[in-house]
């Protein structure tokens, strides 16, 4: 297997404040990581791909000003929520790909619970 | 047409029978299958991946793939109460990870 952290685990934050999620690979290197955000009793939404050394690919609907994203080394991406708003409040995961001798595999971590008031 | 496709139930078992959970996916030339579970309120865990044409088995777990058939299935063989949750099946096509929406399982005591 491989594991990926994430750090908080759970924040709370007041309306119009920022706030930085952290996401590592801690036994392998990953070129790739995503970021996903998921409502209650709902599936995992895809929200942008992101890729050591360059710029994150946002899926559509997603605002790259609004949410963030740096990867600035094979082992860690980390996802801003700027100016954030109670809409924002979700359960954000990351997950990092691992190349593994028969393909590569998608590794999740904990997940981080935002909550906006 | 969405790419991976799962039954989102739910799918209701009892105690000790063989859960039976099922994906179908578009592209032809995927590569790889994967399965993870979501237990309400956590990220998905993996607990099977598959890449050839059969079966593979891990303990209570079965995956199964046909890609004639462009279907991969998960067993769970004597379901436990711990084995509620969301079931995610996802394929790899192309480096291109897709989800399917998944799968919720209650196994009943």
């Amino acid at each position: 297997g491989a594991v990926v952290s994430q750090h908080p685990s759970w924040v709370i934050c007041k309306s119009g404040t920022s706030v930085k999620i952290e996401c590592r690979s801690l036994d392998f290197q990953a070129t790739t990581m995503f970021w996903y955000r998921q409502f209650p009793k709902q599936s995992l939404m895809l929200m942008a791909t992101s890729n050591e050394g360059s710029k994150a690919t946002y899926e559509q609907g997603v605002e790259k000003d609004k949410f963030l994203i740096n990867h600035a080394s094979l082992t860690l991406s980390t996802l801003t929520v700027t100016s954030a708003h109670p809409e924002d409040s979700s359960f954000y995961i990351c997950s990092a790909r691992k190349e593994e001798w028969v393909t590569d595999t998608q590794y999740f971590g904990p997940g981080t619970r935002l909550t906006v008031l | 047409q969405k790419e991976v496709e799962q039954n989102s139930g739910p799918l209701s078992v009892p105690e000790g029978a063989i859960a039976s959970l099922n994906c179908t996916y578009s592209d032809r030339g995927s590569q790889s299958f994967f399965w993870y579970r979501q237990y309400s309120g956590k990220s998905p865990e993996l607990i099977m991946s598959i890449y050839s044409n059969g079966d593979k088995e891990d303990g209570r777990f079965t995956a199964q793939l046909n890609k004639a058939s462009q279907y991969v299935s998960l067993l769970i063989r004597d379901s436990q109460p711990s084995d509620s949750a969301t079931y995610l099946c996802a394929v790899n096509t192309g480096n291109q990870f897709y989800f399917g929406t998944g799968t919720s399982l209650t196994v009943i005591p």
